[in-house]
């Protein structure tokens, strides 16, 4: 969706490194939200955050924090990245009335 | 407290015949639900919503789904499928009175459509 970009799109990394993923809009939407897919779970809810410095956690929050400094931007980071946070991450905001909106994704590899 | 449950992790059809893709969901609040579909390596696009208006609700491809309140059950149906139709589906539920509108997927149906 042109309103949303995730960046980087791909991204490989060692153990115990940390790593930020950005999430930028450019609708000014109050709502936004990082997901982890894997394979079997569906998406997961890792962190959201509902305005400037206002957020909270999902339900697979532990090894990740976040970070909302701006309306448009919403970052996601690993503090010591482990191979079992490697995923594919999907970066959201909330339309009103209109659900979610999701960015293309990173796909993240911890080695 | 709200979940979602897609009863079948596959789904094969042939082309041309009626798709049913499966959906039970769980809520404290009045819903809102939606279906998302997936193409390989691709994003999450919406397909359709439910928000307490229509109980049977259009979206996009030939798609609908029906909300059931009394079944609590939302399944997409589409009348005729498509070789394009092939990607990984997933229901999707949202509380309208949790402030957070936070989305709890279900862990998602992957189409198969045989020629």
């Amino acid at each position: 969706d042109a309103g949303i970009t995730q960046s980087p799109r791909h991204k490989v990394t060692e153990t115990g490194t940390p790593v930020t993923l950005r999430c930028h809009q450019t609708e000014n939407h109050r709502y936004m939200y990082w997901y982890r897919q894997d394979p079997g779970h569906g998406l997961r809810l890792i962190h959201y955050s509902y305005g400037v410095k206002d957020t909270d956690k999902g339900e697979v929050s532990d090894g990740y924090s976040v970070s909302r400094s701006k309306t448009e931007d919403f970052l996601l980071t690993l503090e010591s990245a482990t191979s079992s946070q490697t995923s594919v991450y999907f970066c959201a905001i909330k339309r009103e009335r209109a659900g979610a909106f999701f960015g293309q994704g990173t796909r993240l590899t911890v080695v | 407290a709200q979940s979602v449950t897609q009863l079948d992790s596959h789904v094969s059809v042939s082309e041309g015949t009626p798709v049913l893709l499966r959906c039970n969901y769980s809520s404290s609040y009045s819903p809102s639900l939606f279906w998302y579909v997936q193409h390989p390596n691709k994003g999450l696009q919406l397909l359709l919503k439910y928000t307490s208006a229509a109980t049977l609700v259009k979206g996009i491809n030939g798609f609908e789904a029906e909300f059931k309140k009394s079944e609590t059950s939302f399944h997409l149906t589409k009348p005729s499928a498509h070789m394009s139709d092939a990607a990984e589906y997933f229901c999707v539920v949202s509380g309208q009175m949790d402030s957070s509108y936070k989305l709890i997927f279900g862990s998602g149906t992957r189409l198969l459509v045989r020629p």
